[in-house]
């Protein structure tokens, strides 16, 4: 069955660097575009970054333009969020969710499957 | 694009009809005709669910006591009879705009 399953979370210095990943099974995922949400404890949700599947499209979010990357490895399956000059205020449940494919869809797809999240925490 | 929901919280009596607003700063019509916009149930402790999408399609398994409806700027989710497995937080997202954006999420409690 399609499976998204985050990993890299964890307890992390303000300053510093961290980069969290999203495994993906059950689904070509080299034909996918991916995201990234994120989720403040106690907030809502937040988009955090889009990324097509041939990397060619991305496209971030203010709060973390300039600090973050997002990339993929289609021969592993797996989608990054490098974030870097790590803040309080990006402490969070980070998210993956899969988007649209190249070859259609329409928005029939986008955001259907999750991850289950991995907690990222800022703090010195 | 800046979504807005009211209520941020909705007490309901089982059995009882329930309805979100969501409101776009910009219309959610894409160039291609759709209106890319969707709704997600977030239980307590769980990934976001998604519920609809654009505006009125019912992802599988969802139950057909909701219903979305709306157009260019005005949406609005529905429950015909809530059921104790509703309560959650209720989010609309568009991305119909390359930047995508949720509203603040609508908190629906049992009285």
């Amino acid at each position: 069955q399609v499976q998204l399953v985050e990993s890299g979370g964890g307890v992390v210095q303000p300053g510093r660097s961290l980069r969290l990943s999203c495994a993906v099974s059950g689904f070509t995922f080299s034909s996918y575009t991916m995201y990234w949400v994120r989720q403040a404890p106690g907030k809502g949700l937040e988009w955090v970054a889009t990324l097509s599947e041939d990397e060619t499209t991305k496209y971030y979010a203010d709060s973390v333009k300039g600090r973050c990357t997002v990339s993929r490895d289609n021969s592993k399956n797996t989608l990054f969020l490098d974030m870097n000059s790590l803040r309080p205020d990006d402490t969070a449940v980070y998210y993956c969710a899969r988007g649209d494919p190249w070859f259609g869809g329409q928005g029939d797809v986008a955001f259907d499957v999750w991850g289950q999240g991995t907690m990222v925490a800022v703090s010195s | 694009v800046v979504m807005t929901q009211s209520p941020l919280s909705l007490p309901v009596t089982l059995g009882q009809p329930a309805s979100i607003s969501c409101r776009s700063t910009e219309s959610l019509v894409h160039s291609d005709g759709n209106t890319y916009l969707n709704w997600f149930q977030q239980r307590p402790g769980q990934s976001p669910r998604r519920l609809l999408y654009k505006v009125s399609n019912r992802d599988s398994g969802v139950p057909d006591r909701f219903s979305g409806s709306g157009s260019g700027t005005d949406f609005t989710l529905k429950i015909s009879r809530v059921e104790a497995e509703d309560i959650g937080i209720y989010y609309c997202m568009q991305n119909t705009h390359w930047l995508v954006s949720f509203g603040q999420g609508t908190k629906l409690e049992i009285k």
